[in-house]
């Protein structure tokens, strides 16, 4: 079967570093989505990792090890306003986005 | 102005009724989507379409339908409601790009069925 698994939730504090990862299991592979979701919000894109390795977007870092099936979304500098959830979305082989239950993320002044 | 539009954003609906759910996209994607989100679950795939003549069953298409007017419209349709299709619906839009064809999604509709 198809399977996406990441923390249910995490608390970090602001100004710090937080990792969440995401280990993935699907019928092929054609790339892997972070979105970050506010509460009753829309999923906005934050990254896209197709081939091994580091992604880097400002504050945002994605890695993804595809013999591992596992990625990782880095937050670096923690804001009040990164409290949300961060949905992991692997595209599989028939190019359907499968979705993780997400992450959420409580950060602490 | 949104670039993907869903109506209505609430609606409050009883056993049995039929209900349309609409959205409209003004990115000029081919390519659009219907979900739906749970609490504790992750987005599961109600319907999805390639193009105006191209309708696809997702994971969970059972007492849903659609109906793909044109490259800017996409309705969802819920024959005959019943409580646990409770939930908030998105609609998203992509096309293959840059970045490997990421979804823009609706702001979404929390519907309710009592």
């Amino acid at each position: 079967g198809q399977n996406i698994d990441q923390p249910t939730e995490m608390t970090a504090t602001e100004g710090a570093i937080v990792q969440i990862n995401c280990t993935y299991q699907t019928s092929g592979f054609n790339g892997l989505f972070w979105y970050q979701q506010h509460a009753g919000e829309a999923p906005t894109f934050l990254s896209y990792n197709v081939l091994d390795g580091l992604e880097e977007k400002g504050r945002f870092s994605s890695f993804l090890s595809r013999s591992k099936g596992y990625s990782y979304l880095l937050l670096k500098e923690l804001q009040m306003k990164d409290s949300a959830s961060y949905l992991c979305a692997v595209r599989d082989g028939d190019y359907q986005l499968i979705w993780g239950a997400g992450t959420k993320l409580i950060i602490k002044p | 102005d949104a670039d993907v539009t869903q109506t209505p954003r609430n609606r409050i609906t009883k056993t049995g009724k039929r209900i349309m759910l609409e959205c409209s996209q003004t990115k000029g994607h081919d390519r659009m989507y219907w979900y739906r989100q749970d609490p504790g679950l992750g987005l599961r795939l109600i319907y999805y379409s390639f193009d105006v003549k191209d309708i696809n069953k997702g994971e969970i298409s059972d007492g849903y339908s659609v109906s793909r007017q044109a490259q800017a419209k996409f309705s969802l349709s819920l024959e005959s409601a019943i409580p646990n299709q409770t939930a908030l619906y998105f609609c998203a839009t992509s096309d293959l790009g840059q970045d490997g064809g990421e979804q823009y999604f609706g702001p979404g509709t929390r519907l309710t069925v009592t």
